[in-house]
């Protein structure tokens, strides 16, 4: 099926650094939208981007989405330990069908 | 508001054995889905329906996977016979539909059903 290309897979941070990730596809979405999802939950929404070039934050997070709608981007600002956990993007189409990336693990190094 | 509640949680079962997991959504959301996340992937749709209408559910394996929304509001998802590589969390999710309005359709999802066949 189709799928999103989200890199990085994994990361390995120290407390405090800032973070980025980003999906991209070859495929144009209406709506972008960024999930994170934490051991035994499901995922849970942080992000949600309705147009090309919107640029939204929700506390130390800041999202994108790509002028092309091929791509979106996820920072996360002065990571702390409460931020580990997998970080999902998914593309919907004007039909609503969503079309989700493999998730990037964000790990606190000790 | 109350979440989307599922259960059971966990279940362990033998290949070949049936299960059955349970959705209640967010009250007012008249679409549900069904997802299948295996260990280290992102969540796969296997079913979704709008009301009690199935809008999509072309990855379902038909041949073992059944699910049902009677009334238009919980559903409930079917294996039989399960299969070693059904092995995964079963999410369920809910979301409003307000026709094609720009953001009308952003999915809340429960805690999932973590299957384990043996």
């Amino acid at each position: 099926g189709q799928q999103l290309n989200q890199s990085p897979q994994s990361m390995f941070i120290q407390e405090g650094e800032d973070v980025s990730m980003n999906c991209t596809s070859s495929s144009i979405f209406n709506t972008w939208l960024w999930y994170k999802q934490e051991p035994g939950e499901g995922p849970v929404l942080l992000i949600a981007l309705y147009k090309a070039g919107e640029l939204t934050s929700n506390g130390r997070l800041t999202a994108q989405f790509g002028i092309t709608r091929k791509d979106s981007f996820l920072n996360i600002s002065a990571s702390i330990p409460s931020d580990v956990g997998i970080y999902f993007c998914a593309g919907q189409y004007s039909n609503y069908q969503l079309i989700w990336g493999a998730g990037t693990k964000l790990i606190i190094k000790p | 508001e109350a979440g989307v509640a599922q259960s059971p949680r966990y279940k362990i079962i033998e290949k070949r054995q049936s299960v059955a997991f349970w959705c209640n959504p967010i009250s007012g959301h008249a679409t549900l889905y069904w997802y299948q996340q295996i260990l280290g992937q992102g969540p796969k749709l296997l079913i979704q329906f709008q009301n009690n209408g199935v809008v999509d559910d072309s990855q379902l394996p038909k041949d073992r996977f059944s699910a049902e929304r009677l009334k238009g509001v919980d559903s409930t998802l079917k294996i039989q016979p399960a299969k070693l590589e059904d092995s995964a969390v079963y999410l369920c999710a809910s979301s409003p539909f307000r026709g094609p309005i720009s953001g009308a359709n952003v999915l809340t999802f429960g805690a999932g059903s973590r299957l384990t066949v043996l």
